[in-house]
């Protein structure tokens, strides 16, 4: 099935630093989202971006919705340790039957690991 | 509000056999959706309800399928479970599903198949 291409994999930082990620994808999505999920618990949702070029932040966050609406971004500032997890991309598009939307396409995640 | 809860948290099962995993939304949510998560595969997507109809379904065998009731509840059954059915299996909840963009997870239900 579709794929995004998240990268990347993981990333090795020290506290304080920015992190950036992103997701790309050969098909366009009309909601982007970005989630974190911590060790035995499901995804959280972080950000939701609705249309293309927008930027929103929460916090420390920042997310992009691509102008080509096939891509989107996240950035971490000034990282603390309980930034730690997996961090995934997700895109939805809109369905063709009658209104509804596909589920959620994910990416494989970014591994984030701070050493302090 | 209390978030999705799912039971069971932990669930070991034998190939062959078959199991039902239950998923109660976020209150007020009438849209509910199953994904599956591996180390390989990531997270995809089985199934979406709405008003107790599939509204939309993931690339995922016949052995997998779900229902919806009317208090919004969900469950999934997976039938002649195989080792690949090995993952944690999450329900996501929304309001509806036009705005299932905002889906809001719960702590998954982890099955090992042996």
């Amino acid at each position: 099935g579709q794929q995004l291409n998240q990268s990347p994999q993981s990333m090795f930082i020290q506290e304080g630093e920015d992190v950036s990620m992103n997701c790309t994808s050969s098909s366009i999505f009309n909601t982007w989202l970005w989630y974190k999920q911590d060790p035995g618990e499901g995804p959280v949702l972080l950000i939701a971006l609705y249309k293309a070029g927008e930027l929103t932040s929460n916090g420390r966050l920042t997310a992009q919705f691509g102008i080509t609406r096939k891509d989107s971004f996240l950035n971490i500032s000034a990282s603390i340790p309980s930034d730690v997890g997996i961090y995934f991309c997700a895109g939805r598009r809109r369905g063709n039957s009658g209104g509804g939307a596909d589920g959620l396409t994910f990416g494989k995640g970014t591994h984030l690991i701070i050493q302090p | 509000k209390a978030g999705v809860t799912q039971t069971p948290r932990y669930l070991i099962k034998t190939r062959g056999q078959q199991v039902t995993l239950s998923c109660s939304p976020i209150s007020g949510h009438r849209s509910v959706s199953w994904y599956q998560q591996t180390p390989g595969q990531g997270l995809q997507f089985l199934f979406e309800y709405f008003s107790e109809t599939q509204r939309n379904k993931g690339n995922f065998p016949g052995r997998f399928s779900g229902r919806q009731f009317s208090n919004s509840r969900s469950e999934m059954n997976v039938s002649t479970l195989e080792l690949g059915d090995s993952a944690l299996y999450l329900c996501a909840s929304s309001e509806t599903p036009q705005s299932s963009y905002e889906q809001y997870f719960g702590p998954g239900t982890r099955l090992t198949v042996t």
